[in-house]
C-alpha cells in the first residue's frame, strides 16, 4: 500500500527557512516524478512545484520561485522541500504528491504537514 | 492562459445523481484533466482522469458510481446514488508546459 508521510511543519518566524520532508513506501519512488501542493488555510489547492524521477528536472510555481527547492533523495525514498524567505502568504498545508506520469495526473496524495507564518 | 473553472457549490439528495462540471479556457479543449475528492479534515484523494474523448481511468478503489465525460471543453465528474460520505470537496486539475494547475473546487452539500 502507498504511504506518503510528510514531516517538518510547524511555526516559523518571517523570512526564515523550513525544510519539510515526505517519506514514501509502497511503491517504486524512484521512478515517479513527486510534486508538492499546499492549501492556504480555507483555500483551494496550489501547486508548489515539481521534480523528475532522477531529480534532474524542476519546475515551480511563480510564487514559489527563487525561494523554494524542491529536491529527493531515491536512496532514502525521501522528498524534500526546503522554503526559504518564508511570508504570512506560505501558510498552508503541504502535500506531497506523486505523478502518474511526468507532467499528468496526481495520483497519490500524502496527508499534509501545516506551516504557520504569522504575521 | 490555462485555466480550469468550478462551479463553487452543489448540493443534491442522498441516493439522487450530481454531476460537477470543469470548465477548461480557450484554445485548451483538448486537455485532459484529473479530479480530487477532499473530505472535511483530510487530504485529496485522486478519483480519475478524463480524456477529452470521454475516456476515463479511474483511481484504485474508486467505485463504480463515479465516472468522468466530457463535452467539448466541459470536463465532468458524476456521481450516482449520493451517499453521505460524497459530501466533500472536488477540484479538477490539469497540466501544461511546466505547469499544474487546478481548478476552484466545487463544495457538495448532500441533503
Amino acid at each position: 500500500q502507498v504511504h506518503l508521510v510528510e514531516s517538518g511543519g510547524g511555526v516559523v518566524q518571517p523570512g526564515r527557512s523550513l525544510r519539510l520532508s515526505c517519506a514514501a513506501s509502497g511503491f517504486n519512488f524512484s521512478t515517479y516524478a513527486m510534486d508538492w501542493v499546499r492549501q492556504a488555510p480555507g483555500k483551494g489547492l496550489e501547486w508548489v512545484a515539481v521534480i523528475s524521477y532522477d531529480g534532474n528536472y524542476k519546475y515551480y510555481a511563480e510564487s514559489v520561485k527563487g525561494r523554494f527547492t524542491i529536491s529527493r533523495d531515491n536512496s532514502k525514498n525521501t522528498l524534500y522541500l526546503q522554503m526559504n524567505s518564508l511570508g504570512v502568504e506560505d501558510t498552508a498545508v503541504y502535500y506531497c504528491v506523486s505523478d502518474k506520469v511526468w507532467f499528468g495526473e496526481l495520483i497519490q496524495w500524502g496527508q499534509g504537514t501545516l506551516v504557520t507564518v504569522p504575521s | 492562459q490555462l485555466v480550469l473553472t468550478q462551479s463553487p457549490s452543489a448540493s443534491a439528495s442522498l441516493g439522487a445523481s450530481v454531476r460537477f462540471n470543469c470548465t477548461l479556457s480557450s484554445g485548451h479543449s483538448s486537455y485532459a484533466i484529473a479530479w480530487h475528492q477532499q473530505r472535511p479534515g483530510k487530504g485529496p484523494r485522486f478519483l480519475m482522469k478524463v480524456n477529452s474523448d470521454g475516456s476515463h481511468t479511474k483511481g484504485d478503489g474508486i467505485p463504480n458510481r463515479f465516472s468522468g465525460s466530457s463535452s467539448g471543453s466541459e470536463r465532468y465528474l458524476t456521481i450516482s446514488g449520493l451517499q453521505s460520505e460524497d459530501e466533500a470537496d472536488y477540484y479538477c486539475q490539469t497540466w501544461g508546459t511546466a505547469i499544474v494547475i487546478f481548478g476552484g473546487g466545487t463544495n457538495l452539500t448532500v441533503l
